[in-house]
């Protein structure tokens, strides 16, 4: 089975500077998927960003980038030029690719989460 | 609908009784998820849907959970016998059903039951 750490329970930082949320996984299979989700306190979890193993390039969406490492299990979150809307629980989460869940799509399983304060 | 739609958002029992929470995909999702979150927690995957079958029940923690899915749309996760144990926020995901990474699942706000 899968496992995801999170080892990060809560980090700060102040407005318009920029944080890393550290993730690593346990994992046997060579092909999956990695994504960060936010989670504010409406509670809905909104996906952040997602990254395919098979890529080597690293994923970026506006101001939120991921530093993948595949030989370490190691897919860390960066926010730049943070902002107040910023604040929220962020999960790391892995999904087997469909070759390992029988060709169909899987559960994803999350990490315990970070909580990201943003200080103004 | 705009997005996955849950309810009742909040449910309170008391121990012994059976719940029902609901959940509504998006229009044309062929694919929906149950998870549960426990506090300070991340989300358990409980089961899986493709269309009207449930793909994956791996998760679901005992025979006192119960899901289904008869026109393939919307989901109702049946709880009988609750027990404390169970008070938690109860999130649905639905996505296109579609092979791989690209297929995101997109998740309601939850229902969150607690069990007296």
């Amino acid at each position: 089975a899968q496992t995801v750490t999170q080892s990060q329970p809560e980090m700060s930082v102040q407005e318009a500077e920029t944080v890393t949320l550290s993730c690593t996984y346990d994992t046997s299979e060579s092909d999956y998927y990695l994504f960060w989700y936010k989670q504010p306190p409406s509670r809905q979890m909104i996906l952040v960003i997602r990254q395919e193993a098979y890529k080597q390039q690293n994923a970026t969406e506006n101001r939120f980038s991921v530093n993948f490492q595949k030989a370490a299990k190691s897919f860390s979150l960066k926010i730049s030029d943070s902002q107040l809307g910023d604040a929220a629980m962020y999960f790391c989460a892995y999904r087997s690719a469909p070759l390992y869940s029988g060709g169909g799509a899987d559960g994803l399983t999350f990490g315990k989460g970070t909580h990201l304060i943003i200080q103004p | 609908g705009a997005g996955v739609s849950q309810t009742p958002s909040n449910k309170v029992t008391e121990k012994g009784k059976y719940v029902e929470l609901r959940c509504d995909p998006i229009s044309g999702h062929t694919a929906l998820y149950w998870y549960r979150q426990s506090l300070g927690q991340g989300p358990e995957f409980l089961i899986y849907f493709q269309g009207t079958g449930a793909a994956d029940d791996s998760g679901l923690p005992n025979d006192r959970f119960f899901a289904v899915r008869p026109e393939g749309s919307v989901s109702t996760l049946k709880i009988q016998r609750t027990e404390r144990g169970d008070s938690a926020v109860y999130l649905c995901a639905s996505s296109r059903g579609q092979r791989g990474g690209t297929d995101t699942q997109y998740f309601g706000p939850g229902t969150r039951l607690t069990v007296l």
